[in-house]
Protein backbone atom coordinates (compact mmCIF):
# COMPACT_ATOMS: atom_id res chain seq x y z
CA UNK A 1 0.00 0.00 0.00
CA UNK A 2 1.08 3.63 -0.98
CA UNK A 3 1.56 6.61 1.75
CA UNK A 4 2.63 10.48 2.16
CA UNK A 5 3.70 11.73 4.93
CA UNK A 6 4.42 15.79 5.44
CA UNK A 7 6.06 15.84 8.76
CA UNK A 8 5.13 19.33 9.11
CA UNK A 9 1.82 21.00 9.91
CA UNK A 10 2.67 24.28 9.17
CA UNK A 11 6.13 26.28 7.91
CA UNK A 12 6.81 29.77 8.42
CA UNK A 13 8.85 32.16 6.17
CA UNK A 14 9.58 35.58 5.71
CA UNK A 15 8.96 36.92 2.24
CA UNK A 16 11.72 36.81 0.23
CA UNK A 17 13.64 33.68 1.75
CA UNK A 18 13.69 30.76 0.21
CA UNK A 19 11.12 27.92 1.30
CA UNK A 20 10.92 23.92 1.62
CA UNK A 21 7.74 21.73 2.43
CA UNK A 22 9.03 18.00 3.16
CA UNK A 23 7.14 15.29 2.22
CA UNK A 24 8.64 11.18 1.86
CA UNK A 25 6.74 8.28 0.18
CA UNK A 26 6.37 4.89 0.48
CA UNK A 27 5.22 2.56 -2.53
CA UNK A 28 5.73 -0.94 -3.59
CA UNK A 29 6.37 0.45 -7.39
CA UNK A 30 7.25 3.13 -9.21
CA UNK A 31 6.53 6.17 -7.44
CA UNK A 32 4.26 9.07 -9.69
CA UNK A 33 4.34 12.17 -7.26
CA UNK A 34 2.61 15.07 -7.08
CA UNK A 35 2.22 18.51 -5.57
CA UNK A 36 -0.81 20.55 -5.04
CA UNK A 37 -2.17 24.09 -3.53
CA UNK A 38 -5.12 24.44 -1.87
CA UNK A 39 -6.26 28.06 -1.38
CA UNK A 40 -9.37 28.88 1.28
CA UNK A 41 -13.05 26.97 0.27
CA UNK A 42 -11.27 26.27 -3.57
CA UNK A 43 -10.22 22.72 -4.89
CA UNK A 44 -6.78 21.81 -5.71
CA UNK A 45 -4.73 23.36 -7.91
CA UNK A 46 -1.87 21.30 -9.85
CA UNK A 47 1.55 22.85 -8.93
CA UNK A 48 3.89 19.85 -10.41
CA UNK A 49 4.47 16.46 -10.57
CA UNK A 50 7.58 13.49 -11.05
CA UNK A 51 6.70 10.67 -13.14
CA UNK A 52 10.49 9.79 -14.40
CA UNK A 53 13.29 11.51 -16.11
CA UNK A 54 15.27 14.25 -14.12
CA UNK A 55 14.86 14.23 -10.20
CA UNK A 56 14.27 17.81 -10.48
CA UNK A 57 11.16 18.93 -11.42
CA UNK A 58 10.10 22.60 -12.12
CA UNK A 59 6.28 23.59 -11.90
CA UNK A 60 4.03 26.53 -11.52
CA UNK A 61 4.54 29.69 -9.92
CA UNK A 62 8.54 29.27 -9.33
CA UNK A 63 8.08 25.88 -7.51
CA UNK A 64 10.35 22.88 -7.78
CA UNK A 65 10.59 19.62 -6.41
CA UNK A 66 13.57 17.22 -6.28
CA UNK A 67 12.67 13.30 -6.39
CA UNK A 68 15.47 11.89 -3.77
CA UNK A 69 14.71 7.90 -4.45
CA UNK A 70 17.28 6.50 -1.86
CA UNK A 71 15.71 8.79 0.49
CA UNK A 72 12.05 8.49 -0.67
CA UNK A 73 11.40 12.35 -0.75
CA UNK A 74 9.70 14.74 -3.05
CA UNK A 75 10.70 18.15 -1.34
CA UNK A 76 8.71 21.01 -2.61
CA UNK A 77 10.95 23.84 -2.89
CA UNK A 78 11.32 27.93 -3.77
CA UNK A 79 13.93 29.76 -3.86
CA UNK A 80 12.18 33.10 -2.91
CA UNK A 81 8.55 33.48 -1.07
CA UNK A 82 5.70 35.82 -1.44
CA UNK A 83 2.98 36.36 0.28
CA UNK A 84 0.71 35.22 -1.97
CA UNK A 85 2.85 31.66 -2.03
CA UNK A 86 0.61 31.37 1.34
CA UNK A 87 -1.64 28.25 1.54
CA UNK A 88 -2.22 24.76 1.91
CA UNK A 89 0.05 22.17 0.33
CA UNK A 90 -0.47 18.50 -0.70
CA UNK A 91 1.85 15.45 -1.66
CA UNK A 92 0.54 12.77 -3.38
CA UNK A 93 1.64 9.33 -5.08
CA UNK A 94 0.26 6.67 -6.56
CA UNK A 95 2.12 3.74 -7.10
CA UNK A 96 2.51 3.41 -10.93
CA UNK A 97 3.05 0.24 -11.50
CA UNK A 98 0.43 -1.71 -9.29
CA UNK A 99 -1.50 1.29 -7.59
CA UNK A 100 -4.21 1.61 -10.40
CA UNK A 101 -5.98 4.95 -10.31
CA UNK A 102 -5.54 5.63 -6.77
CA UNK A 103 -4.04 8.76 -5.45
CA UNK A 104 -3.39 9.14 -1.66
CA UNK A 105 -2.72 12.51 -0.57
CA UNK A 106 -0.53 13.83 2.59
CA UNK A 107 -2.58 15.07 5.63
CA UNK A 108 -0.89 18.88 4.08
CA UNK A 109 1.34 21.30 5.05
CA UNK A 110 0.31 25.00 5.94
CA UNK A 111 2.86 27.45 4.07
CA UNK A 112 2.82 31.08 6.04
CA UNK A 113 4.74 33.65 4.16
CA UNK A 114 5.53 37.09 6.23
CA UNK A 115 5.68 40.32 4.62
CA UNK B 1 -5.44 22.55 -19.12
CA UNK B 2 -7.89 20.61 -18.74
CA UNK B 3 -10.91 22.05 -16.67
CA UNK B 4 -13.16 19.96 -13.98
CA UNK B 5 -16.60 21.71 -12.67
CA UNK B 6 -18.51 21.05 -10.11
CA UNK B 7 -21.97 21.77 -9.39
CA UNK B 8 -23.07 23.66 -6.90
CA UNK B 9 -20.50 24.97 -5.21
CA UNK B 10 -21.92 25.48 -2.02
CA UNK B 11 -25.57 23.82 -0.99
CA UNK B 12 -27.32 24.05 2.57
CA UNK B 13 -29.92 21.26 3.33
CA UNK B 14 -32.21 20.40 5.94
CA UNK B 15 -31.58 16.64 7.71
CA UNK B 16 -33.05 13.77 5.90
CA UNK B 17 -32.84 15.39 2.43
CA UNK B 18 -30.96 14.52 -0.51
CA UNK B 19 -28.26 16.47 -2.10
CA UNK B 20 -27.07 15.55 -5.75
CA UNK B 21 -23.21 17.15 -6.51
CA UNK B 22 -22.56 17.24 -9.99
CA UNK B 23 -18.86 16.82 -11.56
CA UNK B 24 -18.12 17.42 -15.37
CA UNK B 25 -14.74 17.46 -17.33
CA UNK B 26 -15.11 20.41 -19.79
CA UNK B 27 -12.38 19.62 -22.08
CA UNK B 28 -11.86 16.19 -22.09
CA UNK B 29 -13.17 12.28 -21.73
CA UNK B 30 -12.76 11.20 -18.39
CA UNK B 31 -13.87 7.30 -18.00
CA UNK B 32 -12.46 7.46 -14.70
CA UNK B 33 -13.15 10.44 -11.81
CA UNK B 34 -12.98 10.45 -8.13
CA UNK B 35 -14.63 11.66 -5.28
CA UNK B 36 -12.76 13.02 -1.86
CA UNK B 37 -13.82 14.03 1.37
CA UNK B 38 -12.15 17.26 3.21
CA UNK B 39 -12.32 17.74 6.53
CA UNK B 40 -11.52 21.51 7.94
CA UNK B 41 -8.01 21.60 8.07
CA UNK B 42 -7.47 17.85 6.60
CA UNK B 43 -6.42 15.79 4.02
CA UNK B 44 -8.50 14.52 1.48
CA UNK B 45 -10.19 11.14 1.94
CA UNK B 46 -10.95 9.26 -1.14
CA UNK B 47 -14.34 8.00 -1.05
CA UNK B 48 -14.42 6.57 -4.16
CA UNK B 49 -13.52 5.81 -7.43
CA UNK B 50 -16.19 6.11 -10.35
CA UNK B 51 -15.85 4.47 -13.95
CA UNK B 52 -18.25 5.21 -16.70
CA UNK B 53 -20.49 2.65 -17.34
CA UNK B 54 -19.95 0.36 -14.36
CA UNK B 55 -20.38 0.89 -10.75
CA UNK B 56 -18.16 2.84 -8.46
CA UNK B 57 -15.58 1.61 -6.08
CA UNK B 58 -15.87 2.46 -2.71
CA UNK B 59 -13.19 3.12 -0.04
CA UNK B 60 -13.20 1.06 3.43
CA UNK B 61 -15.85 2.58 5.63
CA UNK B 62 -17.91 4.38 2.72
CA UNK B 63 -21.34 4.26 2.82
CA UNK B 64 -22.08 2.87 -0.35
CA UNK B 65 -25.91 3.35 0.26
CA UNK B 66 -25.59 6.74 1.75
CA UNK B 67 -23.37 7.91 -1.14
CA UNK B 68 -24.42 7.29 -4.47
CA UNK B 69 -22.55 7.52 -7.65
CA UNK B 70 -23.37 7.52 -10.89
CA UNK B 71 -21.33 8.21 -14.33
CA UNK B 72 -23.08 7.50 -16.99
CA UNK B 73 -21.44 9.41 -19.69
CA UNK B 74 -17.23 10.23 -20.44
CA UNK B 75 -17.76 13.83 -18.60
CA UNK B 76 -20.38 13.49 -16.11
CA UNK B 77 -20.30 11.90 -12.81
CA UNK B 78 -22.82 12.15 -9.79
CA UNK B 79 -22.42 12.31 -6.02
CA UNK B 80 -25.95 11.53 -4.10
CA UNK B 81 -25.60 12.05 -0.22
CA UNK B 82 -29.53 10.40 0.79
CA UNK B 83 -30.96 11.42 3.86
CA UNK B 84 -28.06 13.73 4.91
CA UNK B 85 -27.41 14.14 8.54
CA UNK B 86 -25.41 17.36 10.19
CA UNK B 87 -22.01 14.85 10.18
CA UNK B 88 -22.23 14.56 6.43
CA UNK B 89 -21.29 18.32 6.33
CA UNK B 90 -18.00 18.70 4.20
CA UNK B 91 -16.36 19.78 1.64
CA UNK B 92 -15.90 17.65 -1.35
CA UNK B 93 -14.31 17.76 -4.14
CA UNK B 94 -14.02 15.46 -7.45
CA UNK B 95 -11.41 14.40 -9.88
CA UNK B 96 -11.18 13.37 -13.24
CA UNK B 97 -8.18 11.40 -14.97
CA UNK B 98 -7.17 12.53 -17.99
CA UNK B 99 -5.39 9.31 -19.69
CA UNK B 100 -3.69 11.84 -22.32
CA UNK B 101 -1.51 13.36 -19.28
CA UNK B 102 0.57 10.77 -17.84
CA UNK B 103 -3.26 9.67 -16.12
CA UNK B 104 -2.98 13.23 -14.17
CA UNK B 105 -5.85 14.11 -11.99
CA UNK B 106 -7.63 17.57 -12.41
CA UNK B 107 -9.56 18.38 -9.50
CA UNK B 108 -12.92 20.39 -9.43
CA UNK B 109 -13.61 23.88 -7.35
CA UNK B 110 -15.19 21.58 -4.44
CA UNK B 111 -18.61 21.45 -3.44
CA UNK B 112 -19.39 22.83 0.49
CA UNK B 113 -21.84 20.98 1.93
CA UNK B 114 -23.70 22.48 5.07
CA UNK B 115 -26.36 20.14 7.10
CA UNK B 116 -28.78 21.86 9.19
Amino acid sequence: AQSVAQPEDQVNVAEGNPLTVKCTYSVSGNPYLFWYVQYPNRGLQFLLKYITGDNLVKGSYGFEAEFNKSQTSFHLKKPSALVSDSALYFCAVRDGDTGGFKTIFGAGTRLFVKA
Amino acid sequence: GAVVSQHPSRVICKSGTSVKIECRSLDFQATTMFWYRQFPKKSLMLMATSNEGSKATYEQGVEKDKFLINHASLTLSTLTVTSAHPEDSSFYICSARDFSSYNEQFFGPGTRLTVL
